[in-house]
């Protein structure tokens, strides 16, 4: 079974502290992705990863930036949290590029901002 | 950006049958993939349509129109358990999906 794990899944900040999101995932898949989720938007995409060290923006970029230094391991930076990014962020991962990209989730965090 | 369209919320009675639709955007697309989220839970995988017609797993059912860019998803035999939100999302690069907004389906007694 694929297992995605994310560090937490609660989260209280303040305004202006640097947050970090981690999440894992254990099947050597290539693609990992952050996305958030607000009531009434759906899943809105953050950035993803395809392979390690490469990044590319999602549809909402701003305030965020990742990391991937290790192929298992995708991280999500909010360099000054804000009250507007108070959310569930929620991390998945799939095999490769292809037809049937099927993404696997993890558990969610929900960070507030304070 | 999300440019998927489907409807907000859906009500159904137990052992009846629901379609729920989605219509997407052309440009470079690929295919069309089902996820189902219970409250507080993560989105799991329903269904992929790449090509036009009717992929049927069990209960589940998933369709695709590529000339009307249109697809839906056909919940039969209605259960409790499978009142939770249901995406449509459309693949473009092979890599990212974008989401619709979500529907949510109530089934009642």
């Amino acid at each position: 079974d694929v297992k995605v794990t994310q560090s937490s899944r609660y989260l209280v900040k303040r305004t202006g502290e640097k947050v970090f999101l981690e999440c894992v995932q254990d099947m050597d898949h290539e693609n990992m992705f952050w996305y958030r989720q607000d009531p009434g938007l759906g899943l809105r995409l953050i950035y993803f990863s395809y392979d390690v060290k490469m990044k590319e923006k999602g549809d909402i970029p701003e305030g965020y930036s990742v990391s991937r230094e290790k192929k298992e391991r995708f991280s999500l930076i909010l360099e000054s949290a804000s009250t507007n990014q108070t959310s569930m962020y929620l991390c998945a991962s799939s095999l490769g590029r292809g037809i049937y990209n099927e993404q696997f989730f993890g558990p969610g965090t929900r960070l507030t901002v304070l | 950006g999300q440019s998927l369209e489907q409807p907000s919320e859906v009500t159904a009675v137990e052992g009846a049958i629901v379609q729920i639709n989605c219509t997407y955007q052309t440009s470079g697309f690929y295919g069309l993939s089902w996820y189902q989220q219970h409250d507080g839970g993560a989105p799991t995988f329903l269904s992929y349509n790449a090509l036009d017609g009717l992929e049927e797993t069990g209960r589940f059912s998933s369709f695709l129109s590529r000339s009307d860019s249109y697809g839906y998803l056909l919940l039969q035999e209605l259960q409790m358990k499978d009142s939770a939100s249901y995406f449509c999302a459309e693949s473009h690069s092979g890599y990212a999906l974008n989401f619709g907004k979500g529907t949510s389906l109530l089934v009642t007694p």
